[in-house]
């Protein structure tokens, strides 16, 4: 697979269950990215794991880091309809590179 | 909260014509960066902006675009003589230094 590519590429829950999304990624990274875009829309950054971190939660995101696998999940929990949006993993490299490389998302439908 | 801005939110070119896309990053960051995102397809990005020059670019970013920061707000990208292919939605980022946040983008059309 491609650097950052997401896993499922579509997702569909009923309203109050949770969301799990997974990226993975190929070279070593200084930070991962998640972010939420609806259609046709801004990206909104939701949260950054760095390399030397393994979980970080805010608020009902829960973002994991297994960088000997090179994969990230993401996990919402307790969906909202207000969730539905596409997912995004962006990853920084770890030559200091700023430039995100995204993958091509999950899109999460969240029945009410 | 502050947030980035950009204008327009749509704009539609003919094919050789030159455009200007607008961006306020927030105004305590450092970093700068253009991405786009052609329809159906991933977000890529374009270049890296930070102490007044380019300090990444892609392939994409070829001798047709060029970056400037005119003064101590605004964040433009110029396309010199656009081509059917660059019809995307172009967003502005910002960063302090890590977190890059998102405009809403542009939404280019050339025809």
């Amino acid at each position: 697979s491609q650097q950052g590519e997401e896993d499922p590429q579509a997702l569909s829950i009923q309203e109050g269950e949770n969301a799990t999304m997974n990226c993975s990624y190929k070279t070593s990274i200084n930070n991962l990215q998640w972010y939420r875009q609806n259609s046709g829309r801004g990206l909104v950054h939701l949260i950054l794991i760095r390399s030397n971190e393994r979980e970080k939660h805010s608020g009902r995101l829960r973002v994991t880091l297994d960088t000997s696998k090179k994969s990230s999940s993401l996990l919402i929990t307790a969906s909202r309809a207000a969730d539905t949006a596409s997912y995004f993993c962006a990853t920084a490299q770890k030559t200091g590179r700023r430039a995100l490389t995204f993958g091509s998302g999950t899109r999460l439908q969240v029945q009410p | 909260e502050p947030e980035v801005t950009q204008t327009p939110s749509h704009q539609v070119t003919q094919m050789g014509q030159e455009v200007i896309l607008r961006c306020v990053p927030i105004s305590n960051h450092l970093y700068f960066y253009w991405y786009r995102q052609i329809l159906g397809q991933k977000v890529e990005f374009l270049v890296s902006f930070y102490n007044n020059e380019i300090s990444e670019k892609s392939e994409i970013f070829d001798d047709q675009f060029s970056v400037e920061r005119p003064d101590g707000s605004n964040f433009t990208l110029k396309i010199r003589s656009t081509k059917l292919e660059d019809s995307a939605m172009y967003f502005c980022a910002s960063s302090i230094p890590w977190e890059q946040y998102f405009g809403p983008g542009t939404r280019l059309t050339v025809t």
